[in-house]
């Protein structure tokens, strides 16, 4: 079964840094892109970032680019987003997915989500 | 950026009816080296992630039911639910997945009449 645990969200004040993982379990981690995607409370979704299988290729929503920064662990299972210079409008839910496609240099919609870390930026 | 496009923001429908939500893009989402269409549907229950239920604009992900089908190519896609159950009551969103950023549209949200 596959099981995606975010962690790291917490309260911080603006311009403070912040480090979310997501630990995966139940596929083969090293074999699929992975992405975060976050939700405001009541809101729509947006894509913060991903990262193919091989760390080949990475991308940004306009919104975090220059702040965040997606990485990986393959050995593992881990996955990362470094958010630095936080906003009062990053305050969100955030979600990790897997993204579908085996080894895919394409991107993929996501298959599987965790079910979320909040991260609240405020003074 | 690629901008996505729902219509409408939410739609009260009764038990058995139809439900089609609308999906457009700024661009064509048709990729001509592979023939398909890089749009992708989610559901999203109160409280809960959103869950995959559509790709290359029609493919059923596993365990969806057939009452919920996609159709359209290039810029204009859409959702339909031919008879609404009550477990289909969430906000849908669609996702152009042809390149970076993955774009949402802003979703539409059902509810039973």
């Amino acid at each position: 079964e596959v099981q995606l645990l975010e962690s790291g969200g917490d309260l911080v004040q603006p311009g403070r840094s912040l480090r979310l993982s997501c630990a995966a379990s139940g596929f083969n981690f090293g074999d699929y892109a992975m992405h975060w995607v976050r939700q405001i409370q009541g809101k729509g979704l947006e894509w913060v970032a991903g990262i193919t299988w091989n760390s080949d290729s990475i991308g940004y929503g306009d919104s975090v680019k220059g702040r965040f920064t997606i990485s990986r662990d393959n050995a593992k299972n881990l996955l990362f987003l470094e958010a630095k210079s936080l906003r009062v409008e990053d305050t969100a839910l955030y979600y990790c997915g897997k993204g579908s496609g085996r080894r895919s240099f394409e991107w993929r919609p996501v298959d599987y989500w965790g079910q979320g870390t909040p991260v609240t930026v405020s003074s | 950026d690629i901008v996505m496009t729902q219509s409408p923001d939410s739609l009260a429908v009764s038990l058995g009816e139809r439900a089609t939500i609308n999906c457009k893009a700024s661009q064509s989402l048709l990729h001509t080296s592979t023939n398909k269409d890089y749009l992708a549907w989610y559901v999203q229950k109160a409280g809960q992630p959103p869950k995959l239920l559509l790709y290359w604009a029609s493919t059923r992900e596993s365990g969806v039911p057939d009452r919920i089908s996609g159709s359209g190519s290039g810029a204009d896609f859409t959702l339909t639910i031919s008879s609404v159950q009550p477990e289909d009551v969430a906000v849908y969103y669609c996702q152009q997945f042809y390149t970076s950023p993955l774009t949402f549209g802003g979703g539409t949200k059902v509810e039973i009449k």
